[in-house]
């Protein structure tokens, strides 16, 4: 089992509203990437940090935005919610050969 | 652009019975491609690599270039491997930095 966590498991929030996701990063593991999982789709990445720097990012707007810090955990925060960011967000840190997934926090807007 | 395929969304066989998931691929450069699992109830995890050429639990994955194609196999099934099969592709090949592009996966189901 890896050390990826994140918190909190489930979340409900109100269209407009705004929110933060954490996530810790696996001991050692500098980089995090950002994944959000619609209903039966795969992964699509949100952003990546290495360093405390953004690194990349993929099709998302500007009220997704997140946080690296000096122990390398993370949080992604989302703005202005609205009923289509309901999904999984799953949060990965990077080791040497792979990407490791924290189990996911289950965000419903409504 | 990037793009992982896979066209089946739900396959089914029996215990015993050879099972391939199907991936395709397109990327302008060189690609990296992984296979990833997610048993129920548990989160992602790496099943195999292409780099690597390894056998994992009996699944094994080429990349075929000319057919853009990385589809994974095992010969014999068991029913301890339903579960949802992720095809991804790396970009930055042979770097962590880089995103995972995902298919939308393909749920596997052995039935006894």
């Amino acid at each position: 089992e890896t050390g990826v966590t994140q918190s909190p498991t489930h979340l409900i929030k109100t269209r407009g509203q705004q929110v933060t996701l954490r996530c810790s990063s696996q001991s050692g593991h500098n980089t995090v990437s950002w994944y959000q999982q619609a209903l039966g789709q795969g992964p699509q990445f949100i952003f990546q940090y290495y360093r405390e720097e953004e690194n990349g990012r993929g099709n998302f707007p500007p009220r997704f935005s997140g946080l690296q810090f000096p122990n390398y955990s993370s949080e992604l925060n989302v703005n202005a919610l609205e009923l289509d960011d309901s999904a999984l967000y799953l949060c990965a840190s990077s080791g040497v050969n792979e990407q490791y997934f924290g189990p996911g926090t289950r965000l419903t807007v409504t | 652009a990037q793009r992982v395929t896979q066209p089946e969304k739900l396959l089914s066989v029996f215990k015993g019975a050879p099972v391939e998931l199907k991936c395709n691929y397109s990327y302008s450069g060189s690609p990296e491609l992984f296979w990833y699992v997610q048993y129920s109830r548990q989160r992602l995890q790496l099943l195999l690599r292409h780099i690597s050429r390894e056998s994992i639990k009996g699944f094994t994955a080429d990349l075929n270039k000319g057919e853009t194609s990385f589809h994974l196999k095992k010969p014999f099934a068991q029913e301890e491997d339903s579960a949802m099969y992720y095809c991804a592709l790396r970009s930055d090949r042979g770097s962590t930095l880089g995103r995972l592009y995902f298919g939308r996966g393909t749920q596997l189901t052995v039935w006894p």
